[in-house]
C-alpha cells in the first residue's frame, strides 16, 4: 500500500517571501503521479501542480514549482512570490499510473501568508 | 456548465437516521470517487466507481454504502451503522485513459449528526 507524509501541519511565510512544503511517499510501483492541491476557506479543491513519475524534469506552474527526488521518495511543493491568495491547506497526493485508482492524500499542511 | 454538483452544502440528521448524498456530474467522466476530510486526517477514500455497475470499497467503507445505475450519478449512503459520520465528504471523477490523470472535485457535503 502506499503513504504518503507531510510533516509540516501548519506553517506561515510573509507576502512575497519563497516558502517549501515538504511531502514523502512510499512506494513499490515505478510509474505513478504526483500531485499537490490546494484546498482554500472554501473548500474547493483545486489542483496546484503535478509530476508524473518517469519525467526527469521537475514540474512547474507559474509561481509554484516542485522538487521531485525519485530516489529519495521525495515531492516538495515550492511557492514563491507568496501571496495573501495562497492561504490554504496543501495536500500531497498520490496516484498509480495505471487504471483509474484513486488518490492517496497526505494529511495535509495549513499554509498562511502573513501581510 | 460542465462540473460536478453536490447537494446540499449542508445537512443535518439525528444520530440513527441513514443519509444520501448526491454527487451528480455531466462531465462524460467513468471513473467516480468518495472521500471523507476530518480535521488532521486529510482526505480518506470510501468508494469508487470505475464503471456503471460497478464499485469497489476504499480504506474506510464500513458503515458506508454506494451505487453506480447511472453514469452521471454515485449517491453516497451514511448508514446507522457508521459510528462517527459527522465530516466533510468530496466526490470526485476523472475521465479515463491514457494522460488522463486529473481527479476533479466538487464543492462538497458538511454533515452533522445531531
Amino acid at each position: 500500500a502506499q503513504t504518503v507524509t507531510q510533516s509540516q501541519p501548519e506553517m506561515s511565510v510573509q507576502e512575497a517571501e519563497t516558502v517549501t512544503l515538504s511531502c514523502t511517499y512510499d512506494t513499490s510501483e515505478s510509474n505513478y503521479y504526483l500531485f499537490w492541491y490546494k484546498q482554500p476557506p472554501s473548500r474547493q479543491m483545486i489542483l496546484v501542480i503535478r509530476q508524473e513519475a518517469y519525467k526527469q524534469q521537475n514540474a512547474t506552474e507559474n509561481r509554484f514549482s516542485v522538487n521531485f527526488q525519485k530516489a529519495a521518495k521525495s515531492f516538495s511543493l515550492k511557492i514563491s512570490d507568496s501571496q495573501l491568495g495562497d492561504t490554504a491547506m496543501y495536500f500531497c497526493a498520490f496516484m498509480k499510473h495505471s487504471g483509474n485508482t484513486p488518490l492517496v492524500f497526505g494529511k495535509g499542511t495549513r499554509l498562511s501568508v502573513i501581510a | 456548465d460542465g462540473g460536478i454538483t453536490q447537494s446540499p452544502k449542508y445537512l443535518f440528521r439525528k444520530e440513527g437516521q441513514n443519509v444520501t448524498l448526491s454527487c451528480e456530474q455531466n462531465l462524460n467522466h467513468d471513473a467516480m470517487y468518495w472521500y471523507r476530510q476530518d480535521p488532521g486526517q486529510g482526505l480518506r477514500l470510501i468508494y469508487y466507481s470505475q464503471i456503471v455497475n460497478d464499485f469497489q470499497k476504499g480504506d474506510i467503507a464500513e458503515g458506508y454504502s454506494v451505487s453506480r445505475e447511472k453514469k452521471e450519478s454515485f449517491p453516497l449512503t451514511v448508514t446507522s451503522a457508521q459510528k462517527n459520520p459527522t465530516a466533510f465528504y468530496l466526490c470526485a471523477t476523472r475521465l479515463s485513459g491514457t494522460g488522463h490523470n486529473e481527479q476533479f472535485f466538487g464543492p462538497g457535503t458538511r454533515l452533522t449528526v445531531l
